[in-house]
Parts: structure tokens; C-alpha cells; sequence
């Protein structure tokens, strides 16, 4: 059973516009966020993580907007670059149990010229 | 630059015949993981190594072995690989335990089984 969801398998966006990145979780202890970039033939690269006592967190041209009762998640890339094509994926933990991080299956972002 | 080495990239091996996937460090980080990926699916973390202390998921078969002989290596052991083995295998480390510490990932090992 998935506790991190990432249903959309892709996406493409234009150049210079918004990507946003969905992310459902099931487990409500669930309380520390993360995004991870990944490159054909690299590992994963940590982007930008959020705690469960904040609604937003921003890096950049990276913003992870968190909303609990819907348990959901997104990041937002504004504005969208070339270099931004990869698959991403949504991570979740909860703190002081196991520790472990679940990851959700990526959505492969493609950036269109 | 302090990195995470995966080797082989890429590995094939036969029905039934044991592997060692390997995997240093440089940035003296205390944890070590072993994650497995599949196509198209989620990173599935098989164990852990807190220093020398192993922790294993309790989903992970009996199959997979791990060995952290130092800081710096740690090692994956497929006793008798089968066809579902056939996979992304990645490592990564953290500098401490705990769900807030990002993970650092070598390039994987694709595993092929034959």
C-alpha cells in the first residue's frame, strides 16, 4: 500500500512558465517533507524539504506548499528552465519513530522550449 | 568533492549466481542505505547501517544481505539472484539518522539477471 503518491507519471511545461508537482500522502504521523531531482543515469539529488509546522517553504525558484488536512503537497518551479527536465520525487518521514524515508514513484517533468 | 561511488554501474548476472553490489563514501557520513528500484516505481528501502549498528526492513528478503566492513563501504549481497532481483540498485547516506537529514545518493548499479 502507497503512502506517497505521486499520480501523474509526467509532465510538460513551457519554458518560463509554472511547473507544479503534486504529492498525496496517506499516513497522517507523517511530519517532515522532502523532493528529490533526479537525472537519467544519476541518483537522486536532495531539492527542498518542509516540516509539518510550516505551510510553505521557499528556495529559489523551488516552493513546497504544504496543506495537512488535505495531506497533500506541491512544488512549484517558477519560473521553469531547460535544466529543470527530470523526474522528481516526493518523500516523506516521520520523526523519532523509524525515521525511514518513503518515497512516492516520481512524476518525470519535461520542459518544452 | 566529497561523493557517494556506486560500482558497477551496471552488472549482470545469472539465475541463481551470488553478487556484490559495492558502495563508498567520502563524506564520512554515519548512515548508510541501501535502497532498491524497480521501473517505473517508488525507491524501496531494504536496510540500514547506523555505524555498525544493521537494521533491516522487515520486508527484505532473506536474499539480501548487507556487510559495512568500515565508515567508508558498505556492501549488498545477493545470495541467489532471481529475475524479480532485476533492478536499480542505489545507495545513500546521511550524516546522521532521522527523517529531517537529506540523503546523498550514489549513481546506482542496474542490476540485469540472466
Amino acid at each position: 500500500d502507497q503512502q506517497v503518491k505521486q499520480n501523474s507519471p509526467s509532465l510538460s511545461v513551457q519554458e518560463g512558465r509554472i511547473s507544479i508537482l503534486n504529492c498525496d500522502y496517506t499516513n497522517s504521523m507523517f511530519d517532515y517533507f522532502l523532493w528529490y531531482k533526479k537525472y537519467p543515469a544519476e541518483g537522486p539529488t536532495f531539492l527542498i524539504s518542509i516540516s509539518s509546522i510550516k505551510d510553505k517553504n521557499e528556495d529559489g525558484r523551488f516552493t513546497v506548499f504544504l496543506n495537512k488536512s488535505a495531506k497533500h503537497l506541491s512544488l512549484h518551479i517558477v519560473p521553469s528552465q531547460p535544466g529543470d527536465s527530470a523526474v522528481y520525487f516526493c518523500a516523506a518521514s516521520e520523526l523519532g519513530r523509524d525515521d525511514k524515508i518513503i518515497f512516492g514513484k516520481g512524476t518525470r517533468l519535461h520542459i518544452l522550449p | 568533492d566529497a561523493m557517494v561511488i556506486q560500482n558497477p554501474r551496471y552488472q549482470v548476472t545469472q539465475f541463481g549466481k551470488p553478487v556484490t553490489l559495492s558502495c563508498s563514501q567520502t563524506l564520512n557520513h554515519n548512515v548508510m542505505y541501501w535502497y532498491q528500484q524497480k521501473s517505473s516505481q517508488a525507491p524501496k528501502l531494504l536496510f540500514h547501517y547506523y555505524d555498525k549498528d544493521f537494521n533491516n526492513e522487515a520486508d527484505t528478503p532473506d536474499n539480501f544481505q548487507s556487510r559495512r566492513p568500515n565508515t567508508s563501504f558498505c556492501f549488498l549481497d545477493i545470495r541467489s539472484p532471481g529475475l524479480g532481483d532485476a533492478a536499480m540498485y542505489l545507495c545513500a547516506t546521511s550524516r546522521d539518522r532521522g527523517g529531517e537529514t537529506p540523503l546523498h545518493f550514489g549513481n546506482g548499479t542496474r542490476l540485469t539477471v540472466t
